[in-house]
């Protein structure tokens, strides 16, 4: 069956530190990537995507993804995080260019000033 | 990026009645809506996809009849909870795919459903 794994459930950081969240698919065909974040009390919001092109997606507020097709992978990475990126952050693959979103089980980040 | 706005964002219920959550894309046409339950400190599970004029596909497990949606424009979606349930109190959320916005989908602040 199709799913999204996200191998972290709770992290915690200190600003500065650098960020790196696991996502890995298992999908053989096509797929488009995103990766969401979901501040405290507000809705879902695209922080990158991946649909072609360059393996290595930079998105906003500095996080960038790396997709690694021969590992079904595309990590989130932040070099220094801050406090304000606290928050929930779910990886997303559509597969067979569909809208059908399958979505990780989510990672909580929090940062300590 | 697009916008897309749920209502109500919090309702409570009595148990054994209806509620109706809507879900409008504002600023471009959604040929495709999607509904989305979230539990806490769980992620999202689709429940159902609506296309504009045509009946919903739901996913494995959600029961249609309870979970009535409704896809009549292409600004508007709704979802109605039927003999709302405890069970039933949860966080839904949808989006809207289209519009020119190829692959992406567009978010709801979500409604948060308590049922007494």
């Amino acid at each position: 069956a199709q799913s999204v794994s996200q191998h972290n459930h709770h992290v915690i950081l200190s600003e500065a530190a650098s960020l790196e969240l696991g996502c890995n698919y298992s999908y053989g065909g096509t797929v488009n990537l995103f990766w969401y974040v979901q501040y405290p009390g507000q809705h879902l919001q695209l922080l990158l995507k991946y649909f072609s092109g360059d393996p290595l997606v930079k998105g906003i507020k500095g996080f960038e993804a790396e997709f690694i097709k021969s590992k079904f992978s595309f990590n989130l990475r932040k070099p220094s995080v801050q406090w304000s990126d606290t928050a929930e952050y779910f990886c997303a693959v559509l597969m067979d260019s569909s809208y059908k979103l399958i979505f990780g089980s989510g990672t909580r980040l929090l940062v300590r000033p | 990026g697009a916008v897309v706005s749920q209502h109500p964002s919090w309702v409570i219920c009595k148990s054994g009645t209806s509620v109706k959550i809507e879900c409008r894309s504002l600023d471009f046409q959604a040929t495709t809506m999607f509904w989305y339950r979230q539990f806490p400190k769980q992620s999202l599970m689709l429940m159902a996809t609506s296309n504009e004029g045509s009946k919903a596909t739901y996913e494995q497990g959600v029961e249609k009849d309870k979970f009535l949606i409704n896809h009549a424009s292409l600004t508007l979606s709704t979802l109605t909870v039927t003999s709302a349930h405890p069970e039933d109190s949860s966080f839904y959320i949808c989006s809207a795919g289209g519009g020119g916005h190829t692959g992406e989908l567009f978010f709801g602040e979500g409604s948060r459903l308590t049922v007494l």
